[in-house]
């Protein structure tokens, strides 16, 4: 049974156009996290929630936000894709912060950007 | 904040034979080590994780291992299957434990 679900698999958007990427997460995990994975890349984290509390990394573009309006629900939106924002992403999902418990991933959204 | 290098980031092991990947960190208070494997088009999954209390764990065909003097640790896998082909990716916590931060991975292409 999926336990992390992320809608849609593959999405394309145009350039400056806004998009939105849906997860949710069947486990009542605590902890929801963003990752953008490049080609051949490490996953590379571009926020989290602990419950409502956001928490942004320094180096994550303000072009990328993040809602999270219930305990199953999050999302990505990025603003004004440009073509340097096609990746994976990924969301993940834990009990309780990041070394304390396992991280469950969802199977991607694949996005591009013409 | 953390340094996490990963070593090599390609790997060509014939079926049946071992294969180690290494990973080096730099924040000496890291206390937890997870591998996750992805294989390709899928989610990255847990596979094995290890904490600064002991040296090495296992699991039937993989094994980690830790050097906390070194900073380092390494993955092990015995035996290995065409099934085990895949990116593996280390990864170590920072900013006091909490987040994660992941290697470069290695592809591992196991031959039959």
């Amino acid at each position: 049974d999926a336990m992390v679900i992320q809608n849609p698999r593959y999405q394309v958007t145009q350039f400056g156009k806004p998009v939105t990427l849906s997860c949710s997460q069947t486990l009542n995990h605590n902890v929801m996290y963003w990752y953008q994975q490049k080609s051949s890349q490490a996953p590379k984290l571009l926020f989290h929630y602990y419950d409502k509390d956001f928490n942004n990394e320094a180096d994550t573009p303000d072009n990328f936000q993040s809602r999270r309006p219930n305990t199953s629900f999050c999302f990505l939106d990025i603003r004004s894709p440009g073509l340097g924002d096609a990746a994976m992403y990924l969301c993940a999902t834990s009990r309780d912060l990041g070394t304390r418990s396992e991280q469950y991933f969802g199977p991607g959204t694949r996005l591009t950007v013409t | 904040g953390e340094n996490v290098e990963q070593h090599p980031s390609t790997l060509s092991v014939q079926e049946g034979d071992s294969a180690v990947i290494k990973c080096t960190y730099s924040d000496s208070a890291s206390n937890y080590f997870p591998w996750y494997k992805q294989e390709l088009g899928k989610r990255p999954q847990l596979i094995i994780d290890i904490r600064s209390n002991v040296g090495e764990k296992k699991d039937q065909r993989i094994a980690v291992t830790l050097n906390k003097t070194a900073k380092h640790f390494s993955l092990h896998i015995t035996e290995t299957q065409p099934e085990d082909s895949a990116v593996y990716f280390c990864a170590a916590p920072r900013n006091a434990g909490n987040m994660l931060t992941f290697g470069g991975g290695t592809r591992l292409m196991v031959k039959p």
